[in-house]
């Protein structure tokens, strides 16, 4: 069936370091690939997606490859701030109506 | 738009009683998703609609719980009798997708019903 993992948190970095969160998935077909963020006490938010092999999905910072040959899809930013502090859901879509499959989520915390 | 909107933000009820939690998706959209999280379980699909037809009802836990969608700008999740392992967030989410759609988007969520059943 599909699937996703991702590392287990929580993250504790500081101010201005850099960030990977690794993200593997299992999944028949060619699926496509998100990362959400929950901010405390709200729900949940795309922070970016690719939807074939090889595409980079960015948004404020964040990069993310689609890698089909090693299944991943992992989430990285060169300089996160105290604002980053959330947590963060690797997921991937298949079919056609856009039902979301989650990893377990990844809490990140990020200190001054 | 006001976004996917849900009520109550939060829930406290006593084991045993009904609980009815309602959302109102984005207007325009087609498919409406309910969805659980819990500490030890992460984030669960409990059931989709499409074109309000419930398409797969297989994550929903029990017979306790239902769900409908009698029109395109409102779907209810129903748990009756609430029991203290239900306690959790209870997300919706909508989006606009299908197959034959030449538009399609992302699912975009409500802000939850913190449910706390004592």
């Amino acid at each position: 069936g599909n699937s996703v993992t991702q590392m287990e948190g929580p993250v504790t970095l500081s101010e201005e370091a850099f960030l990977t969160i690794n993200c593997t998935y299992t999944a028949t077909g060619y699926p496509s690939l998100f990362w959400y963020v929950q901010y405390p006490g709200e729900g949940l938010q795309l922070l970016l997606k690719a939807t074939k092999a090889d595409d980079k999905g960015s948004n404020k910072g964040f990069e993310a490859t689609y890698r089909k040959e090693t299944t991943s899809f992992h989430l990285e930013k060169g300089s996160v701030q105290v604002s980053d502090s959330a947590v963060y859901f690797c997921a991937l879509k298949t079919g056609g109506y856009n039902k979301l499959i989650f990893g377990a989520g990844t809490r990140l915390a990020v200190h001054p | 738009d006001a976004g996917v909107i849900q009520s109550p933000r939060h829930e406290v009820t006593e084991m045993g009683q009904e609980v009815t939690l309602r959302c109102k998706p984005i207007s325009g959209h087609n498919s409406l998703f309910w969805y659980r999280q819990t500490m030890m379980r992460g984030l669960e699909l409990l059931i989709y609609f499409n074109n309000n037809v419930p398409i797969d009802d297989s994550g929903m836990p029990e017979d306790r719980f239902s769900a409908k969608m009698p029109n395109a700008s409102f779907s209810t999740l129903k748990i009756q009798p609430s029991e203290p392992r239900d306690s959790a967030v209870y997300f919706c989410a909508s989006s606009l997708n299908g197959r034959g759609l030449s538009v399609n988007t992302e699912a975009f969520f409500g802000q939850g019903t913190r449910l706390t059943v004592v």
